[in-house]
């Protein structure tokens, strides 16, 4: 199985709402990432998880709440959002980090209202 | 990580090699170039990496130069399938996360 999941494909929410975004992979992989990618940019990359712990926030907002619960789950938990938050949000997993190929699920499509 | 610098678009007829370059003048000796593309609404997908070597697999060949300054991606035989962004990425074997670039949107044209 080199696939990696997120669900949901698409999700519209209200500014007051919470919602979370979810990613899976059982390739046995111990890196996990989320990236957003508005549209026409390339991906910006948000939070990398190594070893189920948290290695690198790029200084995210905390409105963004990453989760790694075990090896092959990473959730997003999102909260008090903007419309500026809408975009394509993408999971990723890697063997490890560092200099591996990065493998990418479709993304979850996020509109914020 | 090394800035990556490619051009903006690039057009190619279909059945001819498609010939994309990268310039990454500011590669350093232990950061690799990994390539990836991304079509339409899909997720970024892996081509390609290397070092210093010429590198070829069965999506692409990769050939970085001698000073390792620049790389160009070659898809041999471009399908319209291969009609996608592609994205030239410097990565650090101590650094963990990749940077992406601008890329380069390819159109293959019938």
């Amino acid at each position: 199985d080199t696939e990696v999941t997120q669900t949901p494909k698409h999700l519209v929410m209200g500014m007051t709402n919470k919602k979370s975004l979810k990613c899976e992979q059982h390739m046995g992989h111990r890196a996990m990432y989320w990236y957003k990618q508005k549209a026409k940019k390339p991906p910006e990359l948000m939070f990398v998880y190594s070893y189920e712990k948290l290695s690198i926030n790029e200084s995210v907002p905390s409105r963004f709440s990453p989760e790694c619960p075990n090896s092959s789950l990473l959730n997003l938990h999102l909260h008090a959002l903007q419309p500026e938050d809408s975009a394509l949000y993408l999971c990723a997993s890697s063997q490890e980090s560092g200099v591996n190929e990065q493998f990418f699920g479709p993304g979850t499509r996020l509109t914020v209202l | 990580d090394a800035k990556t610098t490619q051009p903006t678009s690039m057009d190619c007829a279909e059945g001819r090699a498609a010939n994309l370059p990268c310039n990454h003048s500011t590669i350093s000796g232990n950061e690799y170039v990994y390539w990836y593309r991304q079509i339409h609404s899909q997720g970024p997908q892996y081509i390609i990496h290397g070092l210093k070597n010429n590198e070829t697999n069965e999506m692409a060949s990769l050939i970085i130069t001698e000073d390792r300054k620049s790389s160009t991606l070659i898809l041999p035989h471009a399908t319209l399938r291969d009609t996608a962004v592609y994205y030239c990425i410097g990565f650090s074997n101590t650094g963990n996360q990749f940077y992406f670039g601008t890329g380069t949107s390819l159109t293959v044209i019938p």
